[in-house]
């Protein structure tokens, strides 16, 4: 069985621009998480995509937003990129209803 | 509000020492904790839930709610249990209110 994917595995990208970052779950998954993890602040939850809706939001400015496709894959957009936004990006997928959490290997996005 | 707490960045042990690594949360309601690791190039993956009351490579942890903790135990460490380990609280029903602590890196050394 395949894994939650995320690509890229790296993002360059400079203050001001814009980054998509993508995500696939695991076959048969309806929900989608996006965290934030930035250097000594642990795993901060960002977005909560269920069967297509936006079902909860973390304490992140609107220029975070995202989609989930009606394939259940997702996208995590974060417009004019800041310097802090430097950081390892996880999504997870799980089946609706259900409380484990399946990570992919994250994206790094890194900005100059 | 909700919170996770693990006190301590890096723990330190040889192998075949006892492993204890704490976690503390804050919530008034019934929590969901859940123990998440993330060995050296991989992926993270969950360890093992409280409402399971299993033990996953020897790991075990007991949800104790008059002191608000969710330490995570080992009589016997291994090497190969050297990794990051994050405790995890899911409120509110849903996987979206899944927070985390900011994590223990486990070193066992030979």
């Amino acid at each position: 069985e395949a894994g939650v994917t995320q690509s890229p595995t790296h993002l360059i990208k400079t203050r001001g621009q814009q980054a998509t970052l993508r995500c696939s779950p695991i076959s048969g998954h309806t929900s989608v998480y996006w965290y934030q993890q930035a250097l000594g602040l642990g795993l901060q939850f960002l977005l909560w995509y269920d069967e297509g809706e936006e079902r909860n939001r973390g304490n992140f400015p609107p220029r975070f937003s995202g989609r989930q496709f009606p394939n259940y894959s997702s996208e995590l957009n974060v417009n004019a990129l800041e310097l802090e936004d430097s950081a390892l990006y996880l999504c997870a997928s799980s089946p609706t209803g259900r409380t484990e959490a399946f990570f992919g290997q994250g994206t790094r996005l890194t900005v100059v | 509000a909700q919170r996770v707490t693990q006190p301590e960045k890096l723990l330190s042990v040889f192998k075949g020492a006892p492993v204890e690594l704490k976690c503390n949360y804050s919530y008034s309601g019934s929590p969901e904790l859940f123990w998440y690791v993330q060995y050296s190039r991989q992926r993270l993956q969950l360890l093992l839930r409280h409402i399971s009351r299993e033990s996953i490579k020897g790991f075990t942890a007991d949800l104790n709610k008059g002191e608000t903790s969710f330490h995570l135990k080992k009589p016997f460490a291994q090497e190969e249990d050297s990794a990051m380990y994050y405790c995890a609280l899911n409120y509110g029903g849903s996987q979206g209110n899944l927070i985390f602590g900011k994590g223990t890196k486990l070193s066992v050394k030979p």
